[in-house]
C-alpha cells in the first residue's frame, strides 16, 4: 500500500553542519508531499510543503525538493542551529481519502 | 484564528476509569483527525471525520475507544475503561483541504 519511509535516527549534528534526512514515497500520481517538524513538548506544525514534481518547498533555511524520478523528498539544511532540534516527519496527501500518511519521524539533536 | 484547541493538556487518571478528551477544530476545516503518539509505536492514526461523519476508525485500538463529532466545531475521543497502556500524548488536527494543523495535544497518564 501506499506508505512513506524516512531515514531512521536519531541524527546528531554539531551546530552548523550540513543536515540531510532521507524521505522516499509510494504512490500512484503524484500527492502532494510535506515536511512537518515537533518540537519538545509541541504538536506537529507544517515546516514545508510541494504540491507537485519538481516543486521546492523551503521555510526557515529547511528545503526540500519533489523528486518524481527517485519518489523522493529529501529535507536540507545547509547551517543548522540548535534550536532546530526537533521531530521531523515526512508526509504524502493521501488523495481522495483525505488524511495524511505519515513516516515514522527522525529526531535531530544539534550540540553547541 | 486560535488554532486547534484541546483540552485538557493534561489529565492522570486511574485505571478504570473514564477519560474524555476534547476538541475544537479549526473554523471551516471540514476534516478532523485523532491521533495517539507513544516512544514505542510513534503517531498513529486513530480516527478521522469528514463533515462531522467517520470516515475511517480502523485505527481505534478497541471498544474502549470511541469518538464523536456532534457537530462541526466540537469533537470527543473517549476511553472507557482507561488503562494504563493507553497512556500517551493525543492529538487532533484539522485540515481544510491538504495541510493538516495539529493542536497541542493531551498527556493522558493512567496509573
Amino acid at each position: 500500500g501506499d506508505s512513506v519511509t524516512q531515514m531512521e535516527g536519531p541524527v546528531t549534528l554539531s551546530e552548523e553542519a550540513f543536515l540531510t534526512i532521507n524521505c522516499t514515497y509510494t504512490a500512484t500520481g503524484y500527492p502532494s508531499l510535506f515536511w512537518y517538524v515537533q518540537y519538545p513538548g509541541e504538536g506537529l506544525q507544517l515546516l514545508l510543503k510541494a504540491t507537485k514534481a519538481d516543486d521546492k518547498g523551503s521555510n526557515k533555511g529547511f528545503e526540500a525538493t519533489y523528486r518524481k524520478e527517485t519518489t523522493s523528498f529529501h529535507l536540507e539544511k545547509g547551517s543548522v542551529q540548535v534550536s532546530d532540534s526537533a521531530v521531523y516527519f515526512c508526509a504524502r496527501y493521501g488523495g481522495s481519502q483525505g488524511n495524511l500518511i505519515f513516516g515514522k519521524g527522525t529526531k535531530l539533536s544539534v550540540k553547541p | 484564528d486560535a488554532g486547534v484547541i484541546q483540552s485538557p493538556r493534561h489529565e492522570v487518571t486511574e485505571m478504570g476509569q473514564e477519560v474524555t478528551l476534547r476538541c475544537k477544530p479549526i473554523s471551516g476545516h471540514d476534516y478532523l483527525f485523532w491521533y495517539r503518539q507513544t516512544m514505542m509505536r510513534g503517531l498513529e492514526l486513530l480516527i478521522y471525520f469528514n463533515n462531522n461523519v467517520p470516515i475511517d476508525d480502523s485505527g481505534m485500538p478497541e471498544d474502549r475507544f470511541s469518538a464523536k463529532m456532534p457537530n462541526a466545531s466540537f469533537s470527543t475521543l473517549k476511553i472507557q475503561p482507561s488503562e494504563p497502556r493507553d497512556s500517551a500524548v493525543y492529538f487532533c488536527a484539522s485540515s481544510r483541504g491538504n495541510e493538516q494543523y495539529f493542536g497541542p495535544g493531551t498527556r493522558l497518564t493512567v496509573t
